[in-house]
């Protein structure tokens, strides 16, 4: 079984300040790990994964995350936000091996808002 | 780049009326979802299809069925619309390999009047 808990379910920054969205998650095996974004009205856009490979992810519009297997984390950072940046994130599981339908376990969701 | 195409953006569709969501993937992906995203409930998983005519119910099913006659396109069914369908419809496809990672398509937003 696996599971996904994003902490904050909602996170305000100023512009130009660093961004830390946090997901912990729990699984029997090691997982890949996801961030997504989702702007309003939109589908979601895979910002960065991690396969096993670094732990350290880089992703695109500046984001970053960091695979913590000791704190069974992986959060999402920014050093500078950008107005551009508010949207809804979401943290996603996944069995590596298993590719049936419960592989995927989504986290409840992280909405971003950027303050002028 | 992976493209997921979803050829219907909005739609307004009356209750008791058969809606067609349709979803083409350009990567030759074996896996294929459809999700509802409703406030406050998240993503749901309404049917998954794992191969080409091979299909498995997800957590909420009913008032719903799908097709999946090519790799490509897996459609979303809702044989006789109801209200409580209004709702954002997501479709993804999913690579094995690379994580087995999921590509979203933009959405489907659907109102049942």
């Amino acid at each position: 079984a696996q599971s996904v808990t994003q902490l904050d379910s909602h996170v305000s920054v100023s512009e130009g300040t660093p961004v830390l969205l946090r997901c912990n998650y729990s699984s029997s095996y090691s997982p890949s790990l996801f961030w997504y974004v989702q702007h309003p009205n939109k589908g979601l856009q895979l910002l960065l994964k991690y396969t096993s490979a670094a732990t350290l992810v880089k992703g695109i519009n500046g984001f970053e995350a960091e695979f913590k297997k000791s704190e069974t984390s992986f959060h999402l950072t920014k050093p500078s936000a950008h107005m551009s940046d508010a949207a809804e994130y979401f943290c996603v599981v996944s069995d590596r091996v298993d590719t049936g339908r419960r592989a995927l376990t989504f986290g409840s969701g992280t909405r971003l808002q950027v303050q002028p | 780049d992976v493209k997921v195409t979803q050829s219907s953006r909005y739609l307004v569709k009356r209750t008791g009326e058969k809606v067609f969501l349709e979803c083409v993937q350009d990567m030759d992906h074996e896996n294929m979802f459809w999700y509802r995203q409703d406030p406050g409930l998240g993503l749901r998983l309404i049917y998954f299809s794992y191969d080409v005519k091979m299909k498995e119910k997800g957590d909420i099913p009913e008032g719903y069925s799908v097709s999946r006659e090519k790799k490509e396109r897996f459609s979303l069914i809702l044989e006789s619309a109801s209200t409580n369908q209004t709702s954002m419809y997501l479709c993804a496809s999913r690579v094995f390999g690379e994580g087995n990672t999921i590509y979203f398509g933009e959405g489907s937003w659907l109102t049942v009047v």
